[in-house]
C-alpha cells in the first residue's frame, strides 16, 4: 500500500515553455502533498506544501507564480513550472501523507527530472 | 523551526558488517517524529524506519535498528548484516507537523 506515482519521469523542454509534473497517490487519500526540489549531490529541498482544496503554502524564497501548485483532489496535486528557464533543470520530488491516519509519513514519488535547453 | 545535522557525508562499511550512520537534530516541540529515508540511484525516496519521540523504546525493523537519545537529540540508524543493496544516501528527517526536515544526508558505500 501507500503508493505514490509521479509523472513524468523525465522531461526536456525549450526555454520559456511551461511543464506540468503530475503527483497521485494511488491506494489512500492524500489530504496533503508535498513538492520538494534536490539538486545535485544534495539534500531535499521543500518548496511548497498543499492541502486539497486549498491554496498552497510556498516556502520562503519559492516563487508562486513560476512554481503553480494545485491539488484538486485528495488524490491529485500538480505542480507547473511556467516559463522554464535553464536554472529551473532540477530534480523534482513530490510526496504525499494521509492525515488521517495519524502516521506522519510521507510517500514518495519517484521524481521527475526536468531539463531545460 | 527544527535543524537536522548529519555530520557524515560519506561513510564506507565491508558487506556482512555493520555500520551507524549519525543524526542530531534541535527542535523546540515537545510531540515529533523522527525518520530515516534511503535514496538509492533511483532516487526513489524509500522510508527506512520510524521513532516516535514520546516513544522510549527504540524502533527496530529487520537489519535496520535506531539509537534514539532524546535528551541527547540524537537519532542514529544501525545497519547489521550489511548488504550491497544497501548502497545508497541515507537522510534523518524530522517533523513536527507533516512537513519533513532533512538533513544534508550520508551517503553510504557497501564493499565486497
Amino acid at each position: 500500500g501507500a503508493v505514490v506515482s509521479q509523472h513524468p519521469s523525465r522531461v526536456i523542454c525549450k526555454s520559456g515553455t511551461s511543464v506540468k509534473i503530475e503527483c497521485r497517490s494511488l491506494d489512500f487519500q492524500a489530504t496533503t502533498m508535498f513538492w520538494y526540489r534536490q539538486f545535485p549531490k544534495q539534500s531535499l529541498m521543500l518548496m511548497a506544501t498543499s492541502n486539497e482544496g486549498s491554496k498552497a503554502t510556498y516556502e520562503q524564497g519559492v516563487e508562486k507564480d513560476k512554481f503553480l501548485i494545485n491539488h484538486a483532489s485528495l488524490t491529485l496535486s500538480t505542480l507547473t513550472v511556467t516559463s522554464a528557464h535553464p536554472e529551473d533543470s532540477s530534480f523534482y520530488i513530490c510526496s504525499a501523507t494521509d492525515r488521517g491516519s495519524g502516521a506522519y509519513i510521507q510517500y514518495f514519488g519517484a521524481g521527475t527530472r526536468l531539463s531545460v535547453l | 523551526a527544527q535543524t537536522v545535522t548529519q555530520s557524515q557525508p560519506e561513510m564506507s562499511v565491508q558487506e556482512a558488517e555493520t555500520v551507524t550512520l549519525s543524526c542530531t537534530y534541535d527542535t523546540s516541540e515537545s510531540d515529533y517524529y523522527l525518520f530515516w529515508y534511503k535514496q538509492p540511484p533511483s532516487r526513489q525516496m524509500i522510508l527506512v524506519i520510524r521513532q516516535e519521540a514520546y516513544k522510549q523504546q527504540n524502533a527496530t525493523e529487520n537489519r535496520f535498528s535506531v539509537n534514539f537519545q532524546k535528551a541527547a537529540k540524537s537519532f542514529s540508524l544501525k545497519i547489521s548484516d550489511s548488504q550491497l543493496g544497501d548502497a545508497a544516501m541515507y537522510f534523518c528527517a524530522a517533523n513536527s507537523g507533516y512537513a519533513l526536515n532533512f538533513g544534508k544526508g550520508t551517503s553510504l558505500l557497501v564493499t565486497p
